[in-house]
């Protein structure tokens, strides 16, 4: 079963511009979740879709949106770039059940310039 | 609040060597617990998981866990260590105990180990 892909796995942008960020989930999961990692703040949830409903959210700025599309690929968007936006974002797919595993795919890399 | 502590920011053994890295939570309820590895520049992979039942939990790798309620923790173990397990660690909290499930993981700060030849 293939895994968890993001696409672009790198990206640079300048302050200002928007990005939107796509999430692929392993075939049949139907949660798919965000995180950022950054050298300073760590890993921190965005938010966490589930059969395109938004089930939670973490703090974070209302630039940071995310959908979720009926085939369960996920696309996460930052508006109004600023420099601190610049992380790994990691996204993560799951059945959506209780007791759960997320599998993690490879990241894609923002640099705002 | 929910929060995971991991104290070792950097850990350095030499090959063949034990491992335990240390990682305590602090959670409302029975936790669901996790250990991720991450390469550089590489997404995170699971190790293991804990749920419920048995309190030590065996991973890939050569890998295992113990619960331990009444201490918070969770530490992860190793007898002998590769130079392959040169990477960062990550312990993370999450469970369905908000009504409904949810995925939210609450992740340690990591802690990176070398490995000596």
């Amino acid at each position: 079963k293939a895994g968890v892909t993001q696409t672009p796995r790198y990206l640079i942008k300048t302050r200002g511009q928007q990005v939107t960020l796509s999430c692929s989930p392993i075939s049949g999961h139907r949660s798919v979740s965000w995180y950022q990692q950054t050298p300073g703040q760590g890993l921190q949830f965005l938010f966490e879709y589930f059969s395109e409903t938004q089930r939670n959210k973490g703090n974070f700025p209302g630039r940071f949106s995310g959908r979720q599309f009926s085939n369960s690929r996920s696309e996460m968007n930052v508006s109004t770039l600023e420099l601190g936006d610049s992380a790994l974002y990691l996204c993560a797919s799951s059945l959506g059940g209780k007791e759960d595993t997320q599998y993690f795919g490879p990241g894609t890399r923002l640099t705002v310039l | 609040a929910q929060s995971v502590t991991q104290p070792d920011i950097h850990i350095t053994v030499s090959e063949g060597a034990s491992l335990e890295l240390r990682c305590n939570y602090s959670y409302g309820a029975t936790p669901y617990l996790f250990w991720y590895v991450q390469s550089p520049g590489q997404g995170l992979q699971l190790l293991l998981k804990y749920f419920s039942g048995d309190t030590l939990v065996q991973g890939i790798k050569g890998f295992e866990a113990e619960f331990k309620r009444s201490q918070s923790s969770f530490n992860l173990r190793k007898p002998s260590v590769h130079w392959s397990d040169a990477a960062e660690y990550f312990c993370a909290v999450g469970g369905g105990n908000y009504g409904g499930a949810t995925n939210k993981l609450i992740f340690g700060t990591g802690t990176l180990l070398a490995v000596q030849p």
